[in-house]
């Protein structure tokens, strides 16, 4: 969906550099996921967060991932020291409402992330 | 278990025909249910939403949900080339915590 603004499109970084993924939600949304996907799988829950809040991060890797939604900007996940086996993409998602029964998920167009 | 179990295919279907695809979940606590439609290098793009027991359709696009067998799926009708994509499932499960969990997806290959 147009409205989730994902940057970069593509990310190229070599072992050990630092990668910087960003995500726009629509407008209107407080909420934002963000999932993993590697060539031939389906994707993979990383992190949820509100604004300043991380609500379920039980996707993230405990050690050089983290994320963040600040009260003005958006919301940015980090990889610290990447490997090659982090090579994936990125998708963010955006919803209005937390545990609304008719909750829908608005996907951003991904960052394809590439370790050499 | 898998959260949600989805058989990856491909499946083949002639231009023209009903493809059927299949997608069964773990918790049966489970209220949300979703399929998106993913093209190759493209991100998912949702196309049904189901809530409640029974079917609910859409344009070619039926989802029909069971409850109580765990069980949703999603037919479409009159197949076209186009619908050619990975059909990926999704539920939101209180389980383990509100979020969405996604099946691996089935490959649709629909034959001119």
């Amino acid at each position: 969906n147009a409205g989730v603004m994902q940057n970069p499109r593509h990310l190229v970084r070599r072992r050990g550099q630092e990668a910087r993924l960003r995500c726009s939600p629509m407008k209107g949304h407080s909420h934002v996921y963000w999932y993993r996907q590697l060539p031939e799988e389906g994707l993979k829950f990383m992190v949820y967060l509100q604004k300043e809040n991380i609500i379920d991060e039980s996707g993230m890797p405990k050690e050089r991932f983290s994320a963040e939604f600040p009260k003005e900007g958006p919301s940015i996940l980090r990889i610290q020291q990447v490997v090659r086996g982090d090579s994936a993409a990125y998708f963010c998602a955006s919803s209005p409402a937390l545990g609304a029964t008719n909750e829908k998920l608005f996907f951003g167009s991904g960052t394809q992330l590439s370790v050499l | 278990q898998k959260e949600v179990e989805q058989n990856s295919g491909p499946l083949s279907v002639p231009e023209g025909a009903i493809a059927s695809l299949n997608c069964t979940y773990s918790d049966r606590g489970s209220q949300s249910f979703f399929w998106y439609r993913q093209y190759s290098g493209k991100s998912p793009e949702l196309i049904m939403s189901i809530y409640s027991n029974g079917d609910k359709e859409d344009g070619r696009f039926t989802a029909q949900l069971n409850k109580a067998s765990q069980y949703v799926s999603l037919l479409i009708r009159d197949s076209q080339p186009s619908d050619s994509a990975t059909y990926l499932c999704a539920v939101i499960t209180m389980e383990y915590g509100n979020k969405l969990v996604f099946g691996a997806g089935t490959i649709l290959r629909v034959k001119s």
